[in-house]
C-alpha cells in the first residue's frame, strides 16, 4: 500500500524514555523525510535525507535524531530532550527534489 | 523565517459549488508548489502541483493558479462532491530545494450534500 511503511501505528512511552519510529520504503526513492503533525499546525519538517549516509536538520530538529544507513530505511529517534513529543509523525519519500512526496500512514506517539 | 500562510482554515460549501483555498509564500526562490489532501485518519496524498514556470494547471475538477509576482497560489475545486471533504495543505519549497517543503496549516473543507 503506497510502498512506504511506518510502524507501529500507535506508540506509548513513558516520559524520559527514548523511542525509535520505523520508516521503510521499497520505492527505490533517494529522498526521505520526517514530519510532525500537530492539530492546526500543518506539517513541520524534522529531518530529511537526500541520499544514503547523509541527512539535514529541518525546522524542528531539536530533541530528534535520525540515521540513513540504508536507502530503504530512515528511522527517527525521539529523545528525552524533546519537550513535547506527543504528536502524529509522518514519514515520506520522493524520487528527488521537487517531485511528489509519498507519505506513510503515520505513527501516533503518546508520551505519558 | 520563511513561511506559508493558508486561508481559510475552515471552509464549508454546498455540494456542486466551487471551493477556493489561497496560500501566500515568502521565499522568492520557491519554485515548486504542491497541494496535498488528507482525509480523516489517512495519510496526505498529492492532488496537484505546479512549478514556477507555469501560471495555471488543471486536472479535471481541480486547478491551481500561481502568481509569482504576488507570491500567492490558489487551489480551485469545481462541482464539489461530499468525497472532497478533507483537510487540504498547500506547500512551497524553501530555497528552491524540495527537501525543505514548508506547509501551510491546512484548510478543513466540508462539502454538504
Amino acid at each position: 500500500d503506497g510502498g512506504i511503511t511506518q510502524s507501529p501505528k500507535y506508540l506509548f512511552r513513558k516520559e524520559g524514555q527514548n523511542v525509535t519510529l520505523s520508516c521503510e520504503q521499497n520505492l527505490n526513492h533517494d529522498a526521505m523525510y520526517w514530519y510532525r503533525q500537530d492539530p492546526g499546525q500543518g506539517l513541520r519538517l524534522i529531518y530529511y535525507s537526500q541520499i544514503v549516509n547523509d541527512f539535514q536538520k529541518g525546522d524542528i530538529a531539536e530533541g530528534y535524531s535520525v540515521s540513513r544507513e540504508k536507502k530503504e530505511s530512515f528511522p527517527l529517534t525521539v529523545t528525552s530532550a524533546q519537550k513535547n513529543p506527543t504528536a502524529f509523525y509522518l514519514c515520506a519519500s520522493s524520487i528527488g527534489e521537487n517531485t511528489e512526496a509519498f507519505f506513510g500512514q503515520g505513527t501516533r506517539l503518546t508520551v505519558v | 523565517g520563511e513561511n506559508v500562510e493558508q486561508h481559510p482554515s475552515t471552509l464549508s460549501v454546498q455540494e456542486g459549488d466551487s471551493a477556493v483555498i489561497k496560500c501566500t509564500y515568502s521565499d522568492s526562490a520557491s519554485n515548486y508548489f504542491p497541494w496535498y489532501k488528507q482525509e480523516l485518519g489517512k495519510r496526505p496524498q498529492l492532488i496537484i502541483d505546479i512549478r514556477s514556470n507555469v501560471g495555471e494547471k488543471k486536472d479535471q475538477r481541480i486547478a491551481v493558479t500561481l502568481n509569482k509576482t504576488a507570491k500567492h497560489f490558489s487551489l480551485h475545486i469545481t462541482e464539489t462532491q461530499p468525497e472532497d471533504s478533507a483537510v487540504y495543505f498547500c506547500a512551497a519549497n524553501y530555497g528552491g530545494s524540495q527537501g525543505n517543503l514548508i506547509f501551510g496549516k491546512g484548510t478543513k473543507l466540508s462539502v454538504k450534500p
